[in-house]
């Protein structure tokens, strides 16, 4: 398995401008999640979702949408880049089973925005 | 949520047992404990949980105490790959998981 990946690794936007970063998970999991993260500080939920077709807003939604077609893909979409997006974008997953929050996390988009 | 209280920052030597403390006096009854890590560079990775037993994986130990309003993280011998931050975090199965600052682990060689 692959676990949870993540595209791009890198990009840089200019203000104004869009984009989807993409998320995939290969492990059937129910749950996935996006987190940022700024310089020295922990993660912040952006949005999650329990399942296809269903999404919610996590602590610090404004300026993204997200949508969840499949049980495999959650993209993030930025829709008018701001300087204060520039951060490090994680992906999560995980499933329902057992009774804690274990969630598997992919390797990040590192977003600079211009 | 509930809140969790780590150190901002340890040190600790190589080869040595290293116990990492979290205060949890706010817990509920159905708060799982969770600790991750997250390497420079990295996503956070998972490292254990529990409820309100000990547990053990390959990775750590974590200790519970028995009011459960704080546990301890335990490597029991660091390497230097053991350098990250800590966090410790509560929740269950259907809550939402809220990072704090966590710790910053040193390891010294």
């Amino acid at each position: 398995n692959a676990g949870v990946t993540q595209t791009p690794k890198f990009r840089i936007l200019k203000i104004g401008q869009s984009m989807t970063l993409q998320c995939t998970q290969d492990m059937n999991h129910n749950y996935m999640y996006w987190y940022r993260q700024d310089p020295g500080m922990g993660l912040k939920l952006i949005y999650y979702s329990v399942g296809a077709g269903i999404t919610d807003k996590g602590e610090v939604p404004n300026g993204y949408n997200v949508s969840r077609s499949t049980t495999e893909d959650f993209p993030l979409r930025l829709e008018l880049a701001a300087p204060s997006q520039t951060s490090v974008y994680f992906c999560a997953s995980r499933t329902l089973a057992g009774g804690g929050n274990e969630q598997f996390f992919g390797p990040g988009t590192r977003l600079t925005v211009l | 949520d509930a809140k969790t209280t780590q150190p901002n920052s340890m040190e600790s030597n190589e080869e040595e047992p290293v116990h990492l403390p979290c205060n949890h006096s706010t817990i509920s009854g159905t708060d799982y404990i969770h600790w991750y890590r997250q390497l420079p560079s990295q996503g956070p990775e998972y490292v254990i949980h529990g409820l309100t037993s000990n547990v053990n994986n390959r990775m750590a130990s974590l200790a519970i105490a028995e009011d459960r309003k704080s546990s301890t993280l335990i490597l029991h011998r660091a390497t230097l790959r053991d350098a990250a931050v800590y966090y410790c975090i509560l929740g269950n199965r259907d809550d939402k998981i809220i990072f704090g600052k966590g710790t910053r682990l040193h390891i010294l060689p």
